[in-house]
């Protein structure tokens, strides 16, 4: 089945505790991306991949990192999460980004809570 | 730089009367533009999309969008609602131009019986 996945679904944590959110895709997307939604903002772009060994900032990446070391994995780390990036994560994958005009397909979700 | 605008945050319509999503965009190039639906605690599902084709876009579970380039606008409507179109729907902007992908804040529509 064609999917994205997303570990954990749930997560609490404490202030400074690092953490990652894994990303997989079994559809041999090239573009990947992760977005948090808050409430009345909509989803804002973190990072996203054109391809392997390649990211780029999106809107929000502040306090976040990324890799892309194989085609279909690409973790968000959160070095030293603070209460303000309690969120809700999803990470998404598709054929192409920018200007194609390709479906993304979106993971589950991760729900973030920093005390 | 692109964005999104989705005009209304909360629509609420009667169950059989027809629904209007309304979505204006800013884009420095053509742009491709999609409406995502996401239903309770569920993930993101495509609606339809615009890719410089027809101008009037069919979706799945009857919904239509038309694109207006001289009002730059992407409005979403349905002839006839159904209590399962209750959900939050967010209008999408890209371009070939920036790698970046803008989601609009989200319009929750409501569906009263």
């Amino acid at each position: 089945e064609a999917q994205v996945t997303q570990n954990p679904r749930y997560l609490i944590t404490v202030t400074g505790k690092k953490l990652t959110v894994t990303c997989s895709q079994n559809m041999n997307h090239e573009y990947m991306s992760w977005y948090r939604q808050d409430p009345g903002l909509g989803l804002r772009q973190i990072y996203y991949s054109m391809n392997v060994e390649v990211t780029d900032k999106g809107d929000v990446p502040e306090g976040y990192k990324v890799s892309r070391k194989e085609k279909r994995n690409f973790p968000l780390i959160l070095e030293s999460p603070s209460p303000n990036q309690t969120s809700l994560y999803f990470c998404a994958s598709s054929f192409g980004g920018g200007g194609s005009a390709y479906e993304q397909y979106f993971g589950p979700g991760t729900r973030l809570t920093v005390t | 730089a692109q964005s999104v605008t989705q005009l209304d945050s909360h629509v609420s319509v009667s169950e059989g009367t027809p629904v209007l999503l309304r979505c204006n965009y800013s884009s420095s190039y053509s742009p491709s533009l999609f409406w995502y639906v996401q239903h309770p605690n569920k993930g993101l599902q495509l609606l339809l999309k615009y890719t410089s084709a027809a101008t009037l876009v069919k979706g799945i579970n009857g919904f239509e969008a038309e694109f207006k380039k001289s009002e730059t606008s992407f409005h979403l409507t349905k002839p006839s609602a159904h209590m399962s179109d209750a959900a939050e729907y967010f209008c999408v902007v890209s371009s070939w131009r920036d790698d970046k992908i803008i989601f609009g804040k989200g319009t929750r529509l409501h569906i009263l019986p």
